[in-house]
């Protein structure tokens, strides 16, 4: 069964670091390409980042582009999202999706980050 | 800010057919796949349609995409209590080099 777990969410200040973590179980994550999206509270979704299958292309969101940074473990089965000079807007619920719009499509449950001023 | 433009709302009562617009441009869902979402209340999104007009296995045939020039469309046949939920399309945007999601649609059962 594929699984996607979330973690690395809280509270940090405006100008805070923090860094998510995206379990993968059920599947190998360095065989898909894998993104960060994201929704503020109320809110509408927002694709944040993605990173292909061999590792070495990366696409970030402008409103997020050099201050986030998307990787993974391969060792660990395990994909990241560094977030560095968060602003309150920043503030959303983060899903990890596997094969995002493609036919094994999967979304985690979401890690929830908010940033205070 | 969405480049892709959905209308606010839509409704129906059971049974009915509703149809969600998703406006774009040349740089978005005119020469690229469009796909769509689904979001219940409180859960995280699934995928409807894909590269346009395409289901991922176990959706319901009730739903279905299509598209034409820079506006796509999902339409929802034989509407059901359990269709009541926001939806959301999306699409690979070659101008910003990332996707971009429609600004949704809350689709109400009445």
């Amino acid at each position: 069964e594929v699984q996607l777990v979330e973690s690395g969410g809280g509270l940090v200040q405006a100008g805070g670091s923090l860094r998510l973590s995206c379990e993968a179980s059920g599947f190998t994550l360095s065989r898909n390409w894998m993104h960060w999206v994201r929704q503020a509270p109320g809110k509408g979704l927002v694709w944040v980042s993605r990173i292909n299958i061999d590792g070495r292309t990366v696409n970030h969101a402008d409103s997020v582009k050099g201050r986030f940074t998307i990787s993974r473990d391969t060792a660990r089965n395990t994909l990241y999202l560094q977030m560095n000079s968060l602003r309150v807007e920043d503030t959303a619920l983060y899903f990890c999706v596997r094969d995002f719009g493609g036919p094994s499509d999967d979304w985690g449950q979401g890690t929830l980050v908010i940033v205070s001023s | 800010q969405s480049v892709l433009t959905q209308p606010p709302s839509a409704s129906g009562t059971p049974g009915q057919r509703v149809t969600i617009s998703c406006s774009g441009s040349s740089s978005n869902i005119e020469n690229d796949y469009v796909y769509w979402y689904q979001q219940l209340p409180g859960t995280a999104p699934k995928l409807l349609v894909y590269k346009d007009n395409q289901r991922p296995s176990g959706v319901p045939d009730r739903f279905s995409g299509s598209k034409s020039g820079a506006s796509a469309s999902l339409a929802i046949s034989g509407l059901r209590s359990e269709d009541e939920a926001d939806y959301y399309c999306v699409g690979w945007d070659g101008s910003l080099s990332g996707y971009v999601f429609g600004t949704g649609t809350k689709v109400t059962v009445l």
